[in-house]
């Protein structure tokens, strides 16, 4: 199974901050087809999770424009610029390229 | 509106069978692939089964760990899926999420399943 690590486990922010999330594949996630799919999701506390960036880049509808995706093969970051408080929460990054799918462990935000 | 709703979780016995449901609206159910995810208690999210639509001929997939003890299903007349888990274990114990899409775009609120004597 591919295996997404993601850094850091722990994120202190302040309101305003910019902060970065690392996920790291161990196996790339460029599909035969030309695709990517590897996504964003946000789990705050007590919430169900919501996608936030789908296939690397490309911001789900409704989500603010401060989350950004980046990445390619087997590098990928998520980018807030400027948290708000509503972006504390546990981020994952999930690939579906390979099967089964898999979870990166976590990456959570906390306010400082 | 999107609506995600998973039902038939409760308290199991250790080797005992649980059927969940999920029934869905606010979108054309037949256009999309439906996942279920599952989420111990303090833990991260693992993904269990995925079905394909009927354009993928109802292709389903399933997570190792769990493969010979779950089923998935759909119903795209009532637009619904199922997850039917069997020989449960202490371990099986967690939320278990619908969720839709290849992106996992929508998920439900989720529903608890717990595997005590």
């Amino acid at each position: 199974d591919v295996v997404l690590t993601q850094t850091p486990p722990t994120l202190s922010a302040t309101i305003g901050q910019s902060v970065s999330i690392s996920c790291r594949s161990s196996q790339s996630l460029l599909h035969s087809n030309g695709n990517t799919y590897l996504h964003w999701l946000l789990q705050r506390p007590g919430q169900s999770p919501q996608l936030l960036i789908y296939s690397v880049s490309r911001l789900e509808s409704g989500v603010p424009n401060r989350f950004s995706g980046s990445g390619s093969g087997t590098d990928f970051t998520l980018k807030i610029s400027g948290v708000e408080a509503e972006d504390l929460g546990v981020y994952y990054c999930v690939q579906g390229t390979h099967a089964p799918y898999t979870f990166g462990a976590g990456t959570k935000l906390e306010l400082k | 509106e999107v609506q995600i709703l998973e039902t038939g979780g409760g308290l199991v016995k250790p080797g005992g069978s649980l059927r969940l449901s999920c029934a869905t609206s606010g979108f054309n159910f037949n256009d999309y692939f439906m996942n279920w995810v599952r989420q111990a208690p303090g833990k991260g999210l693992e993904w269990v089964a995925q079905i394909r639509n009927k354009n993928y001929n109802y292709a389903t997939y399933y997570a190792e760990s769990l493969e010979g003890r779950v089923t998935i299903s759909r119903d795209d007349s009532k637009s619904s899926v199922y997850l039917q888990v069997s020989s449960l274990r202490a371990e099986d114990t967690a939320i278990y999420y619908c969720t839709r899409g290849g992106a996992l775009g929508y998920w439900g609120q989720g529903v608890m399943v717990t595997v005590s004597s």
